[in-house]
């Protein structure tokens, strides 16, 4: 049964620091892996998708890799803002589970402070 | 990117009584949409894989009768709490399926319940 791990839990760093968020996964066998953000009381908003195939992907100041063979992804975020604070999931698309469903990392909180 | 709405966003309902939540696929088909329960301070979990035309398949410990599954259409599903009780109350998202190669999931902006 596939399992992500996210580390740190949570996160407070000074406004202007680059950071790295950690995910971890058991099975190596998987369709995708997605990076999201959610705000307090709000839905998921999807920042990053990295096909099993692709080894990094860019978005702004969100750089995500992937090795798969090592069950790993980061999220690095280059100048944090105050506005970058929120929770981060990681989740995964993986091929053994039945109806391909994701499974979601606990997730990472964190602060920015200005 | 794909959109997918929720509605209502927000629901207060009294013990006892059942609430409907919809979620539609807005400019994509979806064959299948997931919905998912999060409690507060705690990642999503996956409660059933809703099928268009089909029955859902519910998560173990998912109790179907409770939590009634539609998939009528290629772009609407609809999750019935039956019978809510306060401890129902919770953050309710579904997600969608899209139907190009990437199998990348399209997820709603939730439902709060309230169950008083």
């Amino acid at each position: 049964k596939q399992e992500v791990t996210q580390i740190p839990a949570a996160l407070s760093v000074p406004e202007g620091e680059n950071l790295v968020l950690n995910c971890s996964f058991t099975d190596s066998a998987i369709y995708n892996l997605q990076w999201f953000r959610q705000d307090p009381g709000k839905g998921l908003t999807s920042l990053l998708l990295i096909q099993s195939s692709q080894r990094e992907q860019t978005s702004g100041r969100l750089n995500a890799s992937l090795d798969k063979s090592s069950g790993r992804s980061t999220l690095y975020i280059a100048a944090s803002q105050p506005g970058d604070s929120a929770t981060y999931l990681c989740a995964v698309k993986s091929v053994k589970e039945y109806g391909n469903k994701l499974v979601f990392g606990a997730g990472t909180i964190l602060r920015v402070k200005s | 990117g794909a959109v997918v709405s929720q509605h209502p966003s927000r629901v207060i309902c009294k013990s006892g009584t059942s609430v409907k939540i919809e979620c539609r696929s807005l400019d994509f088909q979806a064959t299948t949409m997931f919905w998912y329960r999060q409690f507060p301070k705690q990642s999503l979990m996956l409660m059933a894989t809703s099928n268009e035309g089909s029955k859902a398949t519910y998560e173990q410990g998912v109790e179907k009768d409770k939590f009634l599954i539609n998939h009528a259409s290629l772009t609407l599903s609809t999750l019935t709490v039956t019978s809510a009780h306060p401890e129902d109350s919770s953050f309710y998202i579904c997600s969608a399926w899209g139907t190009d190669s990437s199998y990348e999931q399209y997820f709603g902006p939730g439902t709060r319940l309230t169950v008083t």
